[in-house]
């Protein structure tokens, strides 16, 4: 199976400020149509998971533009420009190339 | 509005068996692949099981591989979860998610609507 790692744990932030948090991958996360299959998720507090960015650096539909996605190889970032209170929650990779699809164990964001 | 309800999930014992149904609306459920993701009190996401739109092809962790069988039914707009030798680890809140496309490689990507829900706890 393909292990993804979240780092930090746990991100404090100011709102204001800009935030990152980082996802690997095991393996190389590459489909043949060119793509990489990796997708970031938010879970707010006592809610469902809601998607964020698709393909590593796509924001899904309804996305604020202070999200963004990089790729660098096996290495996903998740980069919000500046923090709002709203966003706090726990934020997860996921990779979809191959069965079973796998989350990362997620980062934490907390307001400072 | 597009919606998921889940439903079934209940206190059942170690061993036993439980359906969980999944509902939805608001779009043509049989053009897009569904899956189930659990989530253990306090843990994180973990993805369980997976379903084209036709229904066709079919995916399972390793965790639920051969104790759980994923279905849908195109003409009720519900897709199910049947799970049998439950046990404590696999108690958790299961959601429903709809995925983006007919099937899940393509670059139509993501689980773009969720459920809310429901529990199940296996406890003797």
């Amino acid at each position: 199976d393909i292990v993804m790692t979240q780092s930090p744990l746990s991100l404090p932030v100011t709102p204001g400020e800009p935030a990152s948090m980082s996802c690997r991958s095991s393996q190389h996360l590459m489909h043949s149509d060119g793509y990489n299959y990796l997708d970031w998720y938010l879970q707010k507090p006592g809610q469902s998971p809601q998607l964020l960015v698709y393909l590593g650096s796509n924001r899904a539909s309804g996305v604020p533009d202070r999200f963004s996605g990089d790729i660098s190889g096996t290495n996903f970032t998740l980069k919000i420009s500046r923090v709002e209170a709203e966003d706090v929650g726990l934020y997860y990779c996921m990779q979809v190339l191959h069965t079973p699809f796998t989350f990362g164990g997620g980062t934490k964001v907390e307001i400072k | 509005e597009v919606q998921l309800l889940e439903s079934g999930g209940d206190l059942v014992q170690p061993g036993g068996s439980l359906r969980l149904s999944c509902e939805v609306s608001g779009f043509t459920f049989s053009a897009f692949a569904m899956s189930w993701v659990r989530q253990a009190p306090g843990k994180g996401l973990e993805w369980v099981s997976g379903i084209a739109g036709t229904g066709g092809a079919t995916y399972y962790a390793e965790s639920v591989e051969g104790r759980f069988t994923i279905s849908r039914d195109n003409s009720k707009n519900t897709l199910y979860l049947q799970m049998t030798s439950l046990r404590a680890e696999d108690t958790a809140v299961y959601y429903c998610a709809k995925w983006r496309d007919l099937d899940f490689w393509t670059a139509l990507n993501g689980f773009d609507m969720w459920g809310q829900g429901t529990m199940v706890t296996v406890s003797s």
